[in-house]
């Protein structure tokens, strides 16, 4: 089956601990996404990348690490940095460099802070 | 990206079509108006988009007014399943700045569909 998986479901950390959150599609997309929701609100985009070896901030990477050198995978860290990392994590992709087509989600990852 | 505005909530019956809008006033002439849909705590879910013309796609219909200032999403025959969050985002879709790559979500609009 094609498509992205965000692994774990849930996840919990402790204060000041550093959290990675995996997201990998076989999907053959370039451009992949990390959002973040919190609870009643939209996504907000945290970074993106849009070929292997290269990503950019979005509005809210304060906080956030993302690394991209594989194709598939796009994995985020959310560091001590981050004040307030409590929300629902997704990761996306997309066919197209530019970001320009449509964009798949994943199941999302809720990382909650002890 | 333009913004959207959408009602915050609406209610259908099952078995009925249910109609979703969207204001998008400030719409530029080379965005796209795009429909995504989230189940409680699951990831959105791609749904339709459009420039100018009606679309209808196995899922639903999309509906742009002349002027593009306002759209409505359509699912002819609701069911229980597709009770979620509704977002409809305008986005610039041929760009190579990088700036396409955001999809601004807001609140959507809530939909509730019952027995």
């Amino acid at each position: 089956d094609g498509g992205i998986t965000q692994s774990p479901k849930y996840l919990f950390r402790k204060e000041g601990q550093n959290v990675t959150l995996s997201c990998e599609q076989n999907l053959n997309h370039d451009a992949m996404y990390w959002y973040r929701q919190d609870p009643g609100q939209g996504l907000r985009l945290i970074y993106y990348s849009q070929i292997v070896n290269d990503f950019q901030k979005g509005d809210i990477a304060e906080g956030y690490s993302v690394s991209r050198e594989k194709k598939e995978s796009f994995p985020l860290t959310v560091t001590s940095a981050q004040k307030n990392p409590t929300a629902f994590y997704l990761c996306a992709s997309s066919i197209d460099p530019t970001g320009g087509e449509t964009q798949y989600f994943g199941p999302g990852t809720r990382l909650l802070v002890l | 990206d333009a913004k959207t505005t959408q009602p915050p909530s609406m209610d259908c019956a099952e078995g009925r079509a249910a109609n979703l809008p969207c204001n998008h006033s400030t719409i530029s002439g080379n965005e796209y108006v795009y429909w995504y849909r989230q189940i409680h705590s699951q990831g959105p879910q791609y749904i339709i988009h459009g420039l100018k013309n009606n679309e209808t796609n196995e899922m639903a219909s999309l509906i742009i007014t002349e002027d593009r200032k306002s759209s409505t999403l359509i699912l002819p025959h609701a069911t229980l399943r597709d009770t979620a969050v509704y977002y409809c985002i305008v986005r610039v879709v041929e760009d190579n700045t990088g700036t396409a790559s955001k999809l601004t979500f807001g609140t959507g609009t809530r939909l509730q569909v019952t027995l």
